[in-house]
């Protein structure tokens, strides 16, 4: 498994604003995700970044939002840009160490808008 | 559209008696799934997985089933411990994504 912690755990944040959540990791993963979980709803996947390329947006989600950066293989940020209320949100990174194997997560950065 | 359900938010059960949480999902070329345990302010941790050619994986007192035809998959926990009051995640998998359930809260009584 990996152990893997993200930063901050919590904000709240003017509308307007933008905020860069943080993920770092135990060890080199070559693919890290960043999901969101809005109130009472599942887990969607905002993006897919890999180190050495462009992140890749799920359907709903763009980079203008959305900015991720993949600097190497223990670490990434995902920015929540001109933030609204609509945006408040749960977000958590996670990594897949290997084939067949689970996604690990993150605790999560647990966001509010005013 | 949700690919994977759950369609009880919640569910309770008395410490000792088993529980069963359960998950359909509409996509048949998933390969592979999963049940994840969140507890408040964490993230989501990986419980048991099992294989699309697989019908059942056991470990320790979770149990998880695969039902390919009805495409359902169910977690039995037995026996309920207060500790495993939780929500409980279903997910699957295509290809390197995984696609999650709402999840449902699991309430044991002492």
């Amino acid at each position: 498994s990996a152990v893997i912690s993200q930063k901050p755990s919590r904000d709240i944040c003017q509308r307007g604003t933008s905020l860069t959540i943080q993920c770092q990791v135990d060890s080199q993963v070559t693919m890290m995700f960043w999901y969101r979980q809005q109130p009472g709803q599942s887990l969607t996947l905002i993006a897919t970044a890999n180190q050495g390329s462009e992140a890749t947006y799920e359907s709903g989600f763009v980079i203008d939002k959305f900015p991720i950066s993949r600097p190497n293989l223990t670490f990434s940020t995902l920015t929540v840009s001109n933030m609204s209320p609509e945006d408040s949100s749960i977000y958590l990174c996670s990594v897949e160490v290997g084939g067949n194997q689970p996604q690990h997560f993150g605790d999560g950065t647990r966001l509010s808008i005013l | 559209d949700q690919q994977v359900k759950q369609n009880s938010p919640s569910l309770s059960v008395q410490e000792g008696r088993i529980s069963i949480l359960n998950c359909d999902y509409t996509n048949s070329m998933f390969d592979y799934f999963l049940w994840y345990k969140k507890y408040p302010a964490e993230g989501p941790t990986f419980l048991i997985s099992i294989s699309s050619i697989k019908d059942k994986n056991e470990d320790g007192r979770f149990t998880v089933f695969l039902n390919k035809s009805a495409k359902h998959l169910s977690l039995h926990i037995v026996p309920s411990q207060p500790g495993d009051s939780a929500v409980y995640f279903c997910a699957a998998r295509m290809g390197f994504q995984f696609y999650f359930g709402t999840g449902t809260s699991l309430t044991v009584i002492p």
